[in-house]
This record gives C-alpha cells, structure tokens and sequence, in this order.
C-alpha cells in the first residue's frame, strides 16, 4: 500500500529558529492533510493540500504540495515555544471503496528550546 | 457543531481480559468513522474504519474487533487482551465524501496491559 515517508523524524531547534520537516512518496499522492499533535494530546488537523505545486500560509506556518505531487513540506518561521508537538503528514485516498482513509507519516517531534 | 467524545481516558487492564472502548460523535450524520493505535508516541496505524452501520473495514490482523451499532458510535473490542495490545487507541471522524476536511479525532484512550 502506499507509504509515506516523513523526515526528520526529530528536530530541536532554539526558539526564534525555523523548521522544516518533509513528506515523501514513491508514487503520487492524492491529497496531503497535515496535522499536530501536542504532548500527551490528539492530532489536531492544520490544513489540506490538493493541486500540485500548491502553497498555503497559516501565520508563521508554510505549507507546499510539490509540482509531481510526491512530496510537501510544512516550514514553520521563527519558532516558538508553542509550536512543540509532533508534525504529521497524511496521505488521503480519494477514490474507490477506501474514500478518506488517511495513511500517516511517522511525524516529526520538534522541541523548541527557550 | 460536531463533537467527538472517547471514553475512558486512561484504562489499565490484565493480559486477557475483554476491552470495550467507545466513541460516539455528536452534530453529523452519516460520518466515516476510524479507530487509530499509536504505540510510543509516534505514527498512527489504521486499525479500523466504517462508512455506516454495520460496515467496518479491518486494516490489520489483530487481536481486535470493531462494531459500529449506530450511525454515530463505533467500539473497539477484544475478548482477551495481549501485552502487545497497550498502546494510544484514537477515534476520529470524517465527513462522507467531503474533499475538504481533516479528520477530527477524538482524545484517546491510553491502554496499558499488564
């Protein structure tokens, strides 16, 4: 079945630094959700990709959806303290008997150090 | 509007013993419905989902089973638990055939087998 790949697995950085963590596919993907997930909480939807080559902002938050639509990443500026979580990115089927199943990356644990 | 409600937060059972979790959702109708384990903190593995009552899709070979008795109540069941079975077991939900949302999940159970 489809996988996605999603590195790097952690990340810490000093506050006021950037991230970046990227998904990767072997094959196309359908659409991409990305999602974050809070210490000891639930993964909390961000935003959802569809065309290729797409770019959305949320705030300090950077989306893309790559042009072949095998890869996105999420970059976040100037972190902050807040931001801590896990970062995951989600392939959503689209067609078929499994219409919304979503398949995870593995996420990427950032620590934003003060 | 839509809520999602998990019950219980945190269960400690025996290896073999049953399980019962129970998800209800509130405010949609006909939603997809998902059960996700999460062990350590990391990616998320679909173990169940359903696009109606009575209809339930098993991902994995497991030691699990799912129900969905009403439109908007699924339950995760096993008649006797495996030290493997511990694990963050999330709820979520979809809209039917909606492109453009996330899921929403629920807050999770934190199973410990002992």
């Amino acid at each position: 079945g489809q996988q996605v790949m999603q590195i790097p697995q952690y990340q810490h950085v000093q506050e006021g630094e950037d991230f970046t963590t990227y998904c990767n596919s072997s094959t196309t993907l359908s659409n991409i959700q990305w999602y974050k997930q809070r210490p000891g909480g639930h993964p909390v939807f961000l935003i959802q990709l569809v065309k290729s080559g797409e770019v959305k902002k949320q705030k300090r938050l950077t989306f893309q959806f790559g042009e072949a639509k095998k890869n996105s990443s999420l970059h976040i500026t100037a972190t902050q303290t807040t931001d801590v979580g896990t970062y995951f990115c989600a392939d959503r089927v689209l067609g078929g008997t499994s219409y919304g199943k979503l398949t995870f990356g593995q996420g990427t644990i950032l620590t934003v150090h003060p | 509007s839509q809520t999602i409600h998990q019950w219980p937060a945190t269960l400690v059972q025996p290896v073999g013993s049953p399980l019962s979790l129970e998800c209800t959702v509130e405010g949609t109708s006909n939603p997809n419905l998902y059960w996700y384990r999460q062990a350590a903190g990391r990616g998320l593995q679909l173990l169940f989902y359903s696009v109606g009552i009575g209809q339930i899709s098993s991902e994995v070979p497991q030691n699990l089973s799912a129900s969905r008795p009403q439109d908007r109540q699924f339950i995760l069941s096993s008649k006797k638990l495996l030290l493997s079975d511990s694990g963050f077991y999330l709820c979520a939900w979809s809209r039917d055939r909606g492109r453009d949302y996330g899921y929403t999940f629920g807050s999770g159970t934190r199973l410990t087998v002992v």
